[in-house]
């Protein structure tokens, strides 16, 4: 059974950085599928952030992408998200999900984490 | 990017009776349309996907239909275990976009 779990700090100062770890187990990384961020807010709903392939072929949220990073380390079973500059904006919670693409759509998710709640605040 | 609108923001429907939720794009996204039900406290689990084919695991009651730029998700006999929000997703263009999401709620 794939399982993905989030960690990292709940809160986060303004125009500081989010730095969110994701762990899969149940499924080797680096046998395939996209793994990314989703992320949840009262105000915008669902928000794809950004997906990576265990190759390094990344796609990601053109309304985030300046401060947006995601990175993946298959030997560890684990991927991460950075998002710099934080504003109070950023608020939601984060859920990390695997992602399947087809070859002529986009991304669907099929596994998900249970998402952190990730508050920015002075 | 592409907008999804559900119609409903809430629907009240009673045990046992069949709940029927919408979803449109804003353009095209031909069958490239899943649907997620998500319990509070919990993530999206994933229903439909290809707008009618369901996921490993969903119970037969879920039925997805629709193509192009309306898209249905019936469920066909409510049970108390299907009280929850329900998205639709698009991933016919980048960047995958969600609905706003419809509230399923005890009538």
């Amino acid at each position: 059974q794939v399982q993905l779990q989030e960690s990292g700090p709940g809160i986060v100062k303004p125009l500081e950085t989010l730095s969110l770890t994701c762990s899969v187990s149940g499924y080797s990384i680096n046998t395939g599928y996209y793994w990314g961020w989703i992320r949840q807010s009262p105000g915008k709903g669902l928000e794809w952030i950004g997906s990576m392939y265990h190759s390094g072929k990344t796609y990601d949220n053109p309304s985030l992408r300046s401060r947006v990073t995601v990175s993946v380390h298959t030997s560890m079973q684990k991927f991460f998200l950075n998002v710099t500059s934080v504003t109070a904006a950023d608020t939601a919670v984060y859920f990390c999900a695997r992602g399947v693409l087809g070859p002529t759509s986009t991304l669907v998710f099929d596994y998900w984490g249970q998402g952190i709640l990730v508050t920015v605040s002075a | 990017e592409i907008v999804m609108t559900q119609s409903s923001v809430t629907l009240s429907v009673s045990p046992g009776e069949r709940a029927t939720l919408s979803c449109r794009a804003s353009q095209s996204v031909t069958t490239n349309l899943a649907w997620y039900q998500q319990k509070r406290g919990q993530a999206p689990r994933l229903l439909v996907y290809g707008a009618s084919t369901r996921a490993a695991g969903i119970p037969g009651r879920f039925s997805g239909s629709g193509s192009e730029t309306e898209f249905t998700l019936t469920i066909s006999s409510l049970q108390s275990e299907d009280y929850a929000v329900y998205y639709c997703q698009q991933y016919n263009a980048w960047p995958p976009s969600f609905g706003q999401g419809t509230r399923v709620e005890i009538k």
